[in-house]
């Protein structure tokens, strides 16, 4: 089968790192997207990985090992509005349809 | 003003009732997603269209249909809602021109009850 896990719930600190990991079973692989979603709003594209390594964008990171099924999103400097839930979703297919995982939900804290 | 619209934002109806909503965009794309969300869950496929002829059933299309008029528009009929649709609804489109990957953006969403 088909299967995306993450956290459900992180906790860090203002100015601190948090790092949010994935990982997926997924029959094929066509790419990995991170997605940021406050509550109740629509979700925003974050960064896409489709070959293994770390894709860097200001204060977010995003790192994929196709060999382990693994990715993980890294946010640096953490502020208040980072507070939302990051949802990771695989394309599988090469058809475009996303696969997601159930997202983590991430609090900031002063 | 936003490339991906979804009317209405919020939908209170009864069991058996036929509702639909729909979804707009501007961007271009040819390709268009919907999918619902549900507390502590994620995205589900209901269905997707990668051009106005082309229709295709998703994870959880049971008790769904819908409709490509156009490019631009993408719409989703509950044909006798039931109270376990009461979730949140995105439209969402894409396009692979570009060369870029394919990925997708999400319209505001619908938040629907069914009573």
């Amino acid at each position: 089968g088909q299967n995306i896990d993450q956290p459900t719930e992180m906790t860090a600190t203002e100015g601190a790192i948090v790092q949010i990991n994935c990982t997926y079973q997924t029959s094929g692989f066509n790419g990995l997207f991170w997605y940021q979603q406050h509550a109740g709003e629509a979700p925003t594209f974050l960064s896409y990985n489709v070959l293994d390594g770390l894709e860097e964008k200001g204060r977010f990171s995003s790192f994929l090992s196709r060999s382990k099924g693994y990715s993980y999103l890294l946010l640096k400097e953490l502020q208040m509005k980072d507070s939302a839930s990051y949802l990771c979703a695989v394309d599988g297919s090469n058809t475009g349809k996303l696969i997601f995982g159930q997202g983590t939900t991430l609090q900031v804290k002063p | 003003d936003a490339d991906v619209t979804q009317t209405p934002r919020n939908r209170i109806t009864k069991t058996g009732k036929r509702i639909m909503l729909e979804c707009s965009q501007t961007k271009g794309h040819d390709r268009m997603y919907w999918y619902r969300q549900d507390p502590g869950l994620g995205l589900q496929l209901i269905y997707y269209s990668f051009d106005v002829k082309d229709i295709n059933k998703g994870e959880i299309s049971d008790g769904y249909s819908v409709s490509r008029q156009a490019q631009a528009k993408f719409s989703l009929s509950l044909e006798s809602a039931i109270p376990n649709q009461t979730a949140l609804y995105f439209c969402a489109t894409s396009d692979l021109r570009g060369g870029g990957p394919d990925t997708q953006y999400f319209g505001p969403g619908t938040r629907l009850t069914v009573l």
